[in-house]
């Protein structure tokens, strides 16, 4: 079963970093890119930033570009997004999400983290 | 950078009644670049169809996608209790990397 959970939200001042993880298992996890999709409260779903199998390839939204920094382990199974300089438009639940392999769409979200930024 | 602009906004609808949500975008996409996925409150997203009309695994077939160029739909044959959400579409693009989401349709019960 293809799970994908993160964690690593939480109340932030605005102006710092906080670092999410996503752990995945019950798949190939270097077969897929994966990205993260962020919702503020009562709102959308904005794309925030995705990167490829091997790292070879990175986007980000204009939004977040040059303060978030995505990564990825594949030995550990795991995502990471490295998030500073924050700000209140930043406050959402943020997902992990699976690429449909030979694709571009997300075929697994995981249960998102929050991360609240507030002074 | 491409907007994809949904309505509507809300569609109050009864169950067993046929919903019909459109997706339209700012220019002109790939039908292979357009999905949509459904939300329930307190859920993350699922994935409904990918390529404009094809359907992800365990969807069921009540469920369809059609569209091309700027105008996409997704209909929904007959409600079911479950199907009362919100639904997205989607666009994705190459180069460079970008994803972008409609603002949501919400189906209600009427």
């Amino acid at each position: 079963e293809v799970q994908l959970v993160e964690s690593g939200g939480g109340l932030v001042q605005p102006g710092r970093s906080l670092r999410l993880s996503c752990a995945a298992s019950g798949f190939t996890f270097d077969d897929h890119a994966m990205h993260w999709v962020r919702q503020a409260p009562g709102k959308g779903l904005e794309w925030v930033s995705g990167i490829s199998w091997n790292s070879g390839s990175i986007g980000y939204a204009d939004s977040v570009k040059g303060r978030f920094t995505i990564s990825r382990d594949n030995a550990k199974n795991s995502l990471y997004l490295q998030m500073n300089s924050l700000r209140a438009e930043d406050t959402a639940l943020y997902y992990c999400t699976r690429v449909i392999s030979g694709d571009y769409v997300f075929d697994y979200w995981g249960q998102g983290t929050l991360v609240t930024v507030s002074s | 950078e491409i907007v994809l602009t949904q309505s509507p906004g809300t569609l109050s609808l009864s169950p067993g009644e046929r919903a019909t949500l459109s997706c339209r975008a700012s220019q002109s996409v790939s039908s292979s670049s357009l999905a949509w996925y459904q939300q329930k409150p307190g859920q993350a997203p699922r994935l409904l169809i990918y390529g404009a009309s094809s359907r992800a695994t365990g969807i069921p077939d009540r469920f369809s996608g059609s569209g091309s160029g700027t105008d996409f739909t997704l209909t929904i044959s007959r409600l079911e209790p479950e199907d009362f959400a919100v639904y997205y579409c989607q666009q994705y693009g190459i180069s460079p990397p970008k994803w972008t989401f409609g603002q949501g349709t919400k189906v209600e019960i009427k």
